[in-house]
């Protein structure tokens, strides 16, 4: 599994509300992302991290931002959720060529 | 921008039967390819991928796919499928080999039925 873990692993919450999920990997590897997973649209790119403090947008970052303090932690945040950021969050990590996925973490905006 | 087709959304077998599944991807550079497989309930997990060299390339659980440069094409098979490879398939393109990020098909809903 890459030694990847998300928290939270589910969370309910109300639309306006700020969110933040954290991806946490425990190999040291440079690239991270984050990505969404909604029925019928397979995975998007959000945002990824190619070092600390080194971010890119992805796809579909308009509402999230994201922060890469240490080399292990990838924070996504959702400044004001909206019912159309409920979805399916999964973390990334990169070995150099080869994607491996978090447990993912599954949000519902009320 | 490139994007990934996958052909067949759902798909149901009889267990034993052959697989094929479809994905096309428009990146006329070089790519690198993959297939994960996402359980019920579960994260994804890789099956195969492909970089360069042989374009069969055989993946964990008996998958196997062939790329076909001239197609665009890096279609999934297995020989004989169990009723545990009931999953969403998922095909995976990086442009470039780089590490932007993946892009990803729609994803195929495969049901074997015992």
């Amino acid at each position: 599994d890459a030694g990847i873990t998300q928290s939270p692993r589910h969370k309910v919450t109300e639309t306006g509300t700020p969110v933040t999920l954290r991806c946490h990997q425990t190999e040291n590897h440079r690239y991270m992302y984050w990505y969404r997973q909604d029925p019928g649209h397979g995975l998007r790119l959000i945002h990824y991290s190619y070092g600390v403090k080194d971010t890119d947008k992805g796809e579909v970052s308009d509402g999230y931002s994201v922060s890469r303090s240490k080399t292990e932690d990838f924070l996504l945040t959702l400044e004001s959720a909206t019912s159309s950021q409920t979805s399916v969050y999964f973390c990334a990590i990169s070995t150099g060529e080869t994607q491996y996925f978090g447990p993912g973490t599954r949000l519902l905006v009320l | 921008a490139q994007s990934v087709s996958q052909h067949n959304h759902h798909v149901i077998l009889s267990e034993a039967a052959s697989l094929e599944l479809g994905c096309n991807y428009s990146y006329g550079g070089t790519v690198n390819l993959f297939w994960y497989v996402q359980y019920p309930g579960q994260h994804l997990q890789l099956l195969l991928k492909y970089f360069s060299g042989d374009p069969l390339v055989k993946g964990i659980k008996g998958f196997e796919a062939e790329f076909i440069k001239s197609k665009f094409s890096f279609n999934l098979r297995k020989p004989s499928v169990q009723w545990s490879d009931t999953a969403e398939y998922f095909c995976a393109v990086n442009p470039g080999g780089g590490a932007d990020g993946l892009t990803f098909g729609k994803g195929t809903h495969l049901i074997i039925q015992p």
